[in-house]
């Protein structure tokens, strides 16, 4: 089984739709983040969270929102969908004190 | 501003022969820089990690260098084959001072290892 799975693979959704994309991790890695990837214009990050009860933003916040779960799981949510924000989204782990990221197969979305 | 640059255009290789990619950054003072392979529609995957002290890293087929004066690593994949074909990403963690935050990635440079 994959060390770091997203859900759902592929989203179709209409502007002004809420819509989440969930992460899961059996790594046991305390770090996770979220990135997206747009053609040209590689992965930028979102938002990370080191711990349960830590949350920061990336670079590219503006539009989404992140709820960590539990150490496993991060989710993340777009409030109203807009075209703009069609982009495969990849989750990722990382261990405190390692610097090597793990990343999920990506979430394929696509907001019409 | 932050700038990682990854020479945009395919890379062709013939089969065999050494590829080599080249990462440049520019107002970074970065801890480490790290390798990431990608194939189309799946998730980056690490392939090695070298540090500011680092001059070289290897593992089997492929060495990346680092050279912080000039603010360049270069990542060779050796008696390069088909299967090495995928975008390759150069990654940046910021020094001392910005540790929390995630990497700074490249866009990447697309090899293709012709037959």
């Amino acid at each position: 089984d994959a060390d770091v799975t997203q859900t759902p693979r592929n989203r179709i959704t209409k502007t002004g739709k809420r819509i989440m994309l969930e992460c899961s991790q059996t790594k046991g890695h305390d770090r996770m983040y979220w990135y997206r990837q747009d053609p040209g214009l590689g992965l930028q990050l979102i938002y990370y969270s080191f711990d349960v009860k830590d949350i920061n933003k990336g670079e590219i916040s503006d539009g989404y929102s992140v709820s960590r779960q539990a150490q496993a799981k991060f989710s993340l949510s777009l409030e109203s969908a807009i075209p703009n924000q069609t982009a495969l989204y990849f989750c990722a782990t990382s261990a405190s004190g390692q610097e090597t990221q793990y990343f999920g197969p990506g979430t394929r979305l696509l907001v019409l | 501003s932050q700038k990682i640059e990854q020479n945009s255009e395919a890379l062709n290789i013939q089969e065999g022969k050494t590829a080599t990619l080249t990462c440049n950054y520019t107002n970074y003072s970065p801890a480490y820089l790290q390798w990431y392979r990608q194939d189309p529609g799946r998730g980056p995957v690490f392939l090695l990690l070298i540090r500011e002290n680092e001059k070289e890293k290897r593992k089997e087929r492929l060495k990346v260098t680092f050279d912080t004066t000039l603010k360049q690593s270069l990542f060779h994949i050796t008696a390069s084959q088909p299967a090495d074909s995928a975008t390759y990403l150069c990654a940046l963690k910021k020094g001392s001072g910005g540790g929390a935050d995630g990497l700074t990635f490249g866009k990447g440079t697309h090899l293709i290892i012709q037959p």
